[in-house]
C-alpha cells in the first residue's frame, strides 16, 4: 500500500516569512496529492490539490510542487499571516475522492506563525 | 447548504462497551468515507462506502463496521473497544470521485 511521509513534524517561521512543507510518497500508482489544513478542534480543509499530470500549482500565497520521478510534492506558503498557522497533512491516493483505498495522510506538519 | 454533519460531537465509553457514530454528508454526496485520527498524527482510512456498498477498507479489525443508509447517511459502529480505540472519528462525504468534504467528527475517549 501506499505510504507518505511529511517534514517537518513542527515548522516555526516569522510573520510575512515562507513556509515550505515536504512530503514524499511510494506508490507510483498515485496521481492525486491534496493538502488539508485543521486548526485545533476543527475539521481537515482541503486548500489546494495536484495531480500527477500538473508540475504546479498556485493559488494566491499558495502553492504546490510535484515531482513525480523523485515521488516528492511539497506546499509553499508566502507571505506567512498569523491565521496560516494549524495543522497541514499531505496525501496521496490514485483517485481524487480517496477510492476503495482511501486517502493515505503524512503525520501532519505543526506550523507556528511567530509574530 | 449544510455540511458533513456528525454525531455525537463528544462521548466516553468503557472497555469492553460498543458504540454507533453517525454521519449526514452533503446533500447530492452519494459516497461517505470514514477516518481514525489519533491525536498527532494524520487521518487514517477505515471504510468507504458508495450507493450504500461497501467500496473499500482500511486494516482495521472486525470490531470495526459500517453501513450507508438509502439516503445516503451511514453509520460506523466499534465493538469491544480498546483503550487504542481512543480517537477523532471523522467522517467525509464526496460526490463520486471528487474532492473529500470532512465532518467535523466525533471524539472518542475509551476508559
Amino acid at each position: 500500500g501506499e505510504n507518505v511521509e511529511q517534514h517537518p513534524s513542527t515548522l516555526s517561521v516569522q510573520e510575512g516569512d515562507s513556509a515550505v512543507i515536504k512530503c514524499t510518497y511510494s506508490d507510483s500508482a498515485s496521481n492525486y496529492f491534496p493538502w488539508y489544513k485543521q486548526e485545533l478542534g476543527k475539521r481537515p480543509q482541503l486548500i489546494i490539490d495536484i495531480r500527477s499530470n500538473v508540475g504546479e500549482k498556485k493559488d494566491q500565497r499558495i502553492a504546490v510542487t510535484l515531482n513525480k520521478t523523485a515521488k516528492h510534492f511539497s506546499l509553499h506558503i508566502t507571505e506567512t499571516q498569523p491565521e496560516d498557522s494549524a495543522v497541514y497533512f499531505c496525501a496521496a491516493n490514485w483517485e481524487e475522492g480517496g477510492g476503495a483505498d482511501g486517502l493515505t495522510f503524512g503525520k501532519g506538519t505543526h506550523l507556528i506563525i511567530q509574530p | 447548504d449544510a455540511g458533513v454533519t456528525q454525531s455525537p460531537t463528544h462521548l466516553i465509553k468503557t472497555r469492553g462497551q460498543h458504540v454507533t457514530l453517525r454521519c449526514s454528508p452533503i446533500s447530492g454526496h452519494k459516497s461517505v468515507s470514514w477516518y481514525q485520527q489519533v491525536l498527532g498524527q494524520g487521518p487514517q482510512f477505515i471504510f468507504q462506502y458508495y450507493e450504500k456498498e461497501e467500496r473499500g477498507r482500511g486494516n482495521f479489525p472486525d470490531r470495526f463496521s459500517a453501513r450507508q443508509f438509502p439516503n445516503y447517511s451511514s453509520e460506523l459502529n466499534v465493538n469491544a473497544l480498546l483503550l487504542g480505540d481512543s480517537a477523532l472519528y471523522l467522517c467525509a462525504s464526496s460526490y463520486t470521485a471528487s474532492e473529500l468534504f470532512f465532518g467535523e467528527g466525533s471524539r472518542l475517549t475509551v476508559l
